[in-house]
């Protein structure tokens, strides 16, 4: 069965502009999360989605959005990007939800 | 205010020791905890599960321990080698629900 993809690996952008980041789960997860990871905050928890619809969210303020398709297939969107949005950008995936997540190998982001 | 905190410092051990790796945590009544290893530039991979009513869970080389009075989970690899070198986290479930809140993880070096 194949991983958790997503897509782009890397993205480099200027402050101001926005970025669209996709996730493709594992194949019969319905429930895709959204995490940051920096080395200063670590991973933190941006949002879950589970049938298109969003369940769960974290911290982040609003330029930080997601959505689902019925594939289950998910993008993240972050408006007006600014210096500190540079980070490891990490999609999860698991069956319904439950505990255990199986994470994609991220999209690294920088903001110049 | 919630907080997970695993060592900061890199845990540096000789092949064939056991290493222990510690994360405590304050503030919050977990159903269960997990520990992922994250290899640079790749996705957290999980390993392992535990429940708030089990003290201890083993698989092959690694064991781990949950104390629910001290707010505490131990972390061991026996026999360790190079290849287990990486940086280990550990999560707790958010308490509502589909989110994963993480420690900071710690890094461990194996040397021949």
């Amino acid at each position: 069965k194949a991983g958790v993809t997503q897509t782009p690996r890397y993205l480099i952008k200027t402050r101001g502009q926005q970025v669209t980041l996709s996730c493709s789960p594992i194949s019969g997860h319905r429930s895709v999360s959204w995490y940051q990871q920096t080395p200063g905050q670590g991973l933190q928890f941006l949002f879950e989605y589970f049938s298109e619809t969003q369940r769960n969210k974290g911290n982040f303020p609003g330029r930080f959005s997601g959505r689902q398709f019925s594939n289950s297939r998910s993008e993240m969107n972050v408006s007006t990007l600014e210096l500190g949005d540079s980070a490891l950008y990490l999609c999860a995936s698991s069956l319904n939800g439950e505990e255990t997540q199986y994470f994609g190998p991220g999209t690294r982001l920088l903001v110049l | 205010s919630q907080k997970i905190e695993q060592n900061s410092e890199a845990l540096n051990i000789q092949e064939g020791k056991t290493a222990t790796l510690t994360c405590n945590y304050t503030n919050y009544s977990p159903a269960y905890l997990q520990w992922y290893r994250q290899d640079p530039g790749r996705g957290p991979v999980f390993l392992l599960l535990i429940r708030e009513n089990e003290k201890e869970k083993r698989k092959e080389r690694l064991k781990v321990t949950f104390d629910t009075t001290l707010k505490q989970s131990l972390f061991h690899i026996t026999a360790s080698q190079p290849a287990d070198s990486a940086t280990y986290l550990c999560a707790l479930d958010g308490g509502s629900g589909y989110a994963l809140n993480f420690g900071k993880g710690t890094s461990l070096l194996v040397t021949p």
